[in-house]
């Protein structure tokens, strides 16, 4: 069975910083692109960013480039978002997500973080 | 950047049927997925590839796409089917998009 399992988040102060996690079980995690995708209290999906099967490709939603940086451990099926200069519009739940063929195919159950002073 | 363009709300009566539309430009020539979420939930695929339905999706559910617009059409709708639905897309120049999400009562 496929799990992705998120943790680290939680409540941050302005221009702090935190750094999201994500246990992938289930599938050959060395295999599949992976994705944040995120979701502001009561409002859309966002999507944040990608990386590639072997991490040498990474990509950014405009949002948050220069301020996150995604990464892989394929040895240890983990997945990471380090978020820094965190800003109040930051605020949401980030859900770990694989994809395949251009879809989201299995989600995480998120992440909540909460950035405020 | 691109857009996608969904309805913010359709509502329809027990055991009819549901049509959620996707507008962007030439999204024909695009891959759309469709994704369920239920309050408090993480997000479901429930069509991919315009109109491959995954394992455990029930028949009622079916997607299209031509043109300017994408369709995630519910058959037979139940109480069950209450939740958001969301269309994304791959774009060359926006990466993954999603539409604003349509959410979907059942009266």
């Amino acid at each position: 069975e496929v799990q992705l399992v998120e943790s680290g988040g939680g409540l941050v102060q302005p221009r702090g910083s935190l750094r999201l996690s994500c246990a992938a079980s289930g599938f050959t995690f060395s295999r599949y692109e992976m994705n944040w995708v995120r979701q502001a209290p009561g409002k859309g999906l966002e999507w944040v960013s990608y990386i590639s099967s072997s991490g040498s490709t990474l990509h950014y939603a405009d949002s948050v480039k220069g301020r996150f940086t995604i990464s892989r451990e394929n040895a240890k099926n983990s997945l990471y978002l380090q978020m820094n200069s965190l800003r109040a519009e930051d605020t949401a739940v980030y859900y770990c997500v694989r994809e395949w063929s251009w879809s989201f195919d299995y989600w995480g159950q998120g992440s909540l973080v909460t950035v405020s002073s | 950047s691109y857009v996608l363009t969904q309805p913010p709300s359709v509502s329809v009566a027990p055991g009819k049927t549901a049509k959620i539309t996707c507008g962007g430009d030439n999204i024909g020539s695009k891959s759309v997925h469709w994704y369920q979420q239920k309050p408090g939930q993480a997000p479901v695929v429930v069509i991919y590839s315009d109109s491959v339905r995954p394992s455990g999706i029930p028949e009622r559910f079916s997607g299209s796409n031509s043109g300017n617009t994408a369709t995630l059409t519910i058959s037979r709708i139940e109480a069950g089917d209450e939740a958001d639905y969301y269309c994304q897309v791959w774009d060359r120049s926006s990466d993954h998009v999603f539409g604003i999400g349509t959410k979907v009562t059942v009266l």
